[in-house]
């Protein structure tokens, strides 16, 4: 398994200002990603944070809004850019640890964003 | 279509009685994960229990056991012995694996329940 833990737990911020969530694990890990929880729905894949390089979004993710990064193993940051009160969600960070088609995929403790 | 189909949006189930969750998915590949997920009021998703579609038995982790029916392509989460801990949204989640390369997990809708006392 892996260890994850995410700052801030929570936040409230102002329409229109940018906020970072970190993201750090306890183990080397291959594969991290970033999902979105909008209220009352299920998880939303944003994109995948890749060691090194741009992150890989998913159709209807942008850089601009949401830019990645990932310089080593262990640690990556999401930035929600220029928010409004749609991007009011739980954020989380998630791992893949395991090999042999047993891709076990554990998550951090989230991110709750409220934005007024 | 949905890879992911969860039809109880909600559930009840008495303290002290097993229930079942249910979880049905869409793939064409042989190669696949099931998973289930809990997640509390807090937010955080917890990791519960895993089945390959290459599994000969049905996975168990403690009060949790996955029954796995592949013809049917059912993946269904039998909780026992509900504790009033257990009240949660539980997600399903299936990772296709074509040619040894994993896909993103893809959830379901999740089913909230709620242990009564």
């Amino acid at each position: 398994s892996a260890v994850i833990s995410q700052k801030p737990s929570r936040d409230i911020c102002q329409r229109g200002t940018s906020l970072t969530i970190q993201c750090q694990v306890d183990s080397q890990v291959t594969m991290m990603f970033w999902y979105r929880q909008q209220p009352g729905q299920s998880l939303t894949l944003i994109a995948t944070a890749n060691q090194g390089s741009e992150a890989t979004y998913e159709s209807g993710f942008v850089i601009d809004k949401f830019p990645i990064s990932r310089p080593n193993l262990t640690f990556s940051t999401l930035t929600v850019s220029n928010m409004s009160p749609e991007d009011s969600s739980i954020y989380l960070c998630s791992v893949v640890v395991g090999a042999d088609r047993v891709y076990e995929q554990y998550f951090g403790p989230g991110t709750r964003l409220t934005v007024t | 279509a949905q890879k992911i189909t969860q039809t109880q949006p909600g559930m009840f189930v008495q303290e002290k009685e097993a229930v079942t969750l249910d979880c049905t998915y869409d793939t064409s590949d042989p190669s696949y994960g099931l998973f289930w997920y809990k997640q509390p009021s807090s937010g955080e998703m917890i990791f519960l229990i895993y089945q390959g579609s290459y599994d000969q038995q049905n996975a168990t982790e403690g009060r949790y056991s996955l029954n796995f029916q592949k013809a049917r392509k059912s993946a269904n989460l039998v909780i026992s012995a509900s504790q009033l801990g257990d009240s949660a949204m539980y997600f399903c989640a299936m990772r296709e694996i074509p040619s040894g390369s994993a896909r993103q997990l893809t959830f379901g809708s999740g089913t909230q329940l709620t242990v009564l006392p």
